[in-house]
């Protein structure tokens, strides 16, 4: 089986930082992605994590502990359009192609 | 290069109706995803289908669910006799072959009246 886990709401202010943590019980998958949906939108990809280690992408960062069976996503520098919801994601070994599993997401608010 | 289309982006049916939804992939990408998303909840996987082939169906339910993806034309997610229950944004997304990265479509929103 397979499953993630997400805190379900972040809330921070403009120009702070916030931390997404992703924890997993999966028997192995190639990597964890972070997906970002806005209200009534389409989940865009953000980035993805094949390797353990930090990915930086601009203000957006993730990492990846396969030890820890633990990822996070890094929100810097806070605008009020990452106003969304953020998913993490995994793709299993076993499965064909690149069906991926979903966390619950994390709905982040960002006050002024 | 346009992105992965889908429509209708809202459709509404009445309980018993069949619901189509169509899926165009992003151009050069051969497979494709369907997830369906229940209000404030994660996207859950449905079919994934290349070219003619159905590929992995685990997440479809048994009955009244059926997808395809024909050699020309878009993919389709069909739902008979809907019910309530259905109602739920169905996402369609595309990647390439040997690729990791998906790309969504805009999503239809169901509403089973």
């Amino acid at each position: 089986g397979q499953s993630l886990e997400q805190p379900s709401e972040v809330t921070a202010v403009e120009g702070a930082i916030v931390q997404i943590n992703c924890t997993y019980q999966t028997s192995g998958f190639y990597g964890l992605s972070w997906y970002q949906q806005h209200d009534g939108g389409a989940p865009t990809f953000l980035s993805y994590n094949g390797l353990d280690g930090l990915e930086e992408t601009g203000r957006f960062s993730s990492f990846l502990s396969r030890s820890d069976s633990y990822g996070y996503l890094l929100l810097q520098e806070l605008q009020m359009k990452d106003s969304a919801s953020y998913f993490c994601a995994a793709r299993p070994f076993k499965a064909a192609g690149n069906k991926l599993t979903f966390g619950g997401g994390t709905r982040v608010l960002v006050k002024p | 290069n346009a992105g992965v289309m889908q429509n209708p982006r809202h459709l509404v049916r009445r309980r018993g109706q069949e619901a189509r939804l169509r899926c165009s992939p992003m151009k050069g990408h051969s497979h494709v995803y369907w997830y369906r998303q229940l209000p404030e909840e994660g996207l859950k996987f449905m079919v994934y289908l290349q070219k003619e082939n159905i590929i992995d169906e685990s997440g479809m339910p048994k009955e009244r669910f059926s997808a395809e993806f024909p050699k020309e034309g878009p993919s389709i997610l069909r739902i008979q006799q809907v019910v309530r229950g259905d109602s739920a944004a169905y996402f369609c997304a595309s990647s390439q072959q040997g690729q990791e990265t998906q790309y969504f479509g805009p999503g239809t929103r169901l509403l089973v009246l």
